[in-house]
């Protein structure tokens, strides 16, 4: 078990550009959740997949931002048309009913600069 | 809306002492569950301690106790015999119950400083 893994862990961009970040969970954790982070901040959820399904998006989860985790294992999560505002650290997080902990595990962040 | 605050931005405390930092929350669930986890300077969030609000308990992990004060929505994270380690971010967050897709609610964070 090599924890949530998640890259680029940077990412610079033009204004205007699209970005996409990928999402490696722990293993065995069904649920993921995606997170956004300004400086300052405790981080604010995005969206949450259980397996395939995506469950819950957030109203911060503009229609420039789509998140997919297509076969219940990793997710990307893509930003079209970027924006400054959208400059953050994006978190990735997963987590399992068994044990019923439901504590999150979260990766180590991609952070967005937007130029 | 589920909503957490954490009054102190900023707090220090001197190696081996013990330090008290805050977390409200307002919720009207009746069944939930609080957490609190630290992040290091450019390092990820770790899970520090957890409690269940079904149970009256205080959660403790070894150096790190919580006081949980279900009717005044308080849960306070105690660290005692501070060490220079635990200089972090410290994040309280609330979930609701388990059938409701586990989402959290963050704080704004206290930044804690171990002084030697």
């Amino acid at each position: 078990d090599t924890g949530v893994s998640q890259n680029p862990r940077h990412k610079i961009t033009k204004r205007g550009q699209n970005v996409t970040f990928r999402c490696d969970p722990i293993s065995e954790h069904n649920r993921l959740y995606w997170y956004r982070q300004t400086l300052g901040q405790g981080p604010e959820f995005l969206t949450y997949f259980q397996n395939e399904a995506q469950l819950e998006k957030s109203r911060l989860l503009s229609d420039r931002f789509s998140a997919e985790r297509p076969k219940g294992s990793f997710s990307t999560l893509e930003i079209q048309r970027t924006e400054q505002g959208d400059s953050a650290m994006y978190l990735c997080a997963s987590s399992s009913r068994s044990g019923g902990g439901f504590e999150q595990y979260f990766g180590p962040g991609t952070r967005l600069t937007v130029t | 809306a589920q909503t957490v605050t954490q009054s102190q931005p900023e707090m220090s405390v001197q190696e081996a002492e013990t330090v008290t930092l805050s977390c409200t929350y307002d919720t009207s669930e009746n069944n939930y569950y609080l957490f609190w986890y630290k992040q290091p300077p450019s390092r990820q969030m770790i899970l520090v301690i957890r409690q269940e609000a079904y149970k009256q308990q205080n959660a403790t992990e070894n150096r790190f106790s919580v006081n949980f004060q279900k009717a005044a929505k308080s849960f306070s994270l105690k660290i005692s015999d501070s060490q220079l380690g635990d200089t972090a971010m410290y994040f309280c967050a609330f979930m609701k119950g388990p059938n409701t897709g586990n989402q959290f609610y963050f704080g704004t964070g206290t930044s804690l400083t171990v002084i030697p």
